[in-house]
């Protein structure tokens, strides 16, 4: 199976702050990597596919890199509507899909 | 709009069952793979089960295989999941999601606003 770490477990930032999230692949997932979002009670929201591309609706300053086994989620100017959990997932290699076990982004 | 809705879930006794259902609307349903993906109360997304466009092909995370059965209606744009021998450690919201094409390993460009599945005795 697939695992997909992420790092931190808690990011503490201020608004307007760069954020910068890591997940991390056991194996070579190429660039079939998602993030996500999800605010408590909601369903979580496509950010990125494709390890780079941001889906649709998604604001330019959530931004996607790498390929591999390291990847990338920066949030250029954390606004307060970004405080949340974010999840990678791999589609690469299945079953099963799998998920890191998050990054919750909260305000300093 | 794509619109996911979940249905089914309830309190069930450990070794009981439930069958969830998920109506899709917006989308040409037969066109596109489906997942079911949980999340334990305050916990992480794990995906327990995916569909492919017709059918004809399924996939199941290893905790819920052989308990767990995947089936689709497209004449009816409905998705299901068959749980028994249901355990404490399924209890979790299950959210249906809709990927990006006809197959299932895929991102998720939808989802459903989930339903609670709580296993108690």
């Amino acid at each position: 199976e697939m695992v997909m770490t992420q790092s931190p477990a808690t990011l503490s930032v201020s608004p307007g702050e760069r954020a910068t999230l890591s997940c991390r692949a056991s194996q070579s997932v190429s660039s079939n990597l998602a993030w996500y979002q999800q605010k408590p009670g909601q369903a979580p929201r496509l950010l990125i596919y494709g390890a780079s591309t941001r889906a649709t609706g998604i604001p330019a300053r959530f931004s996607g890199s790498g390929s591999g086994t390291e990847f990338t989620l920066t949030i250029s100017s954390l606004q307060s509507e970004d405080f949340a959990v974010y999840y990678c997932q791999q589609y690469y290699m299945w079953p099963p899909l799998t998920f890191g076990g998050g990054t919750k982004v909260e305000i300093k | 709009e794509v619109q996911l809705e979940e249905s089914g879930g309830g309190v069930v006794r450990p070794g009981g069952s439930l069958r969830l259902s998920c109506a899709a609307s917006g989308f040409t349903f037969g066109d596109y793979g489906m997942s079911w993906v949980r999340q334990a109360p305050g916990k992480g997304l794990e995906w327990v089960s995916g569909i492919n466009w017709n059918g004809g092909s399924a996939g199941y995370a290893d905790s819920v295989k052989g308990r767990f059965t995947i089936s689709r209606d497209n004449a009816k744009n409905s998705l299901h999941l068959q749980m028994s021998s249901l355990r404490a450690e399924d209890t979790a919201f299950y959210y249906c999601a809709r990927p990006s094409g006809s197959s299932i390993p895929s991102y998720f460009a939808s989802w459903g606003q989930g339903t609670l599945v709580t296993v108690s005795s």
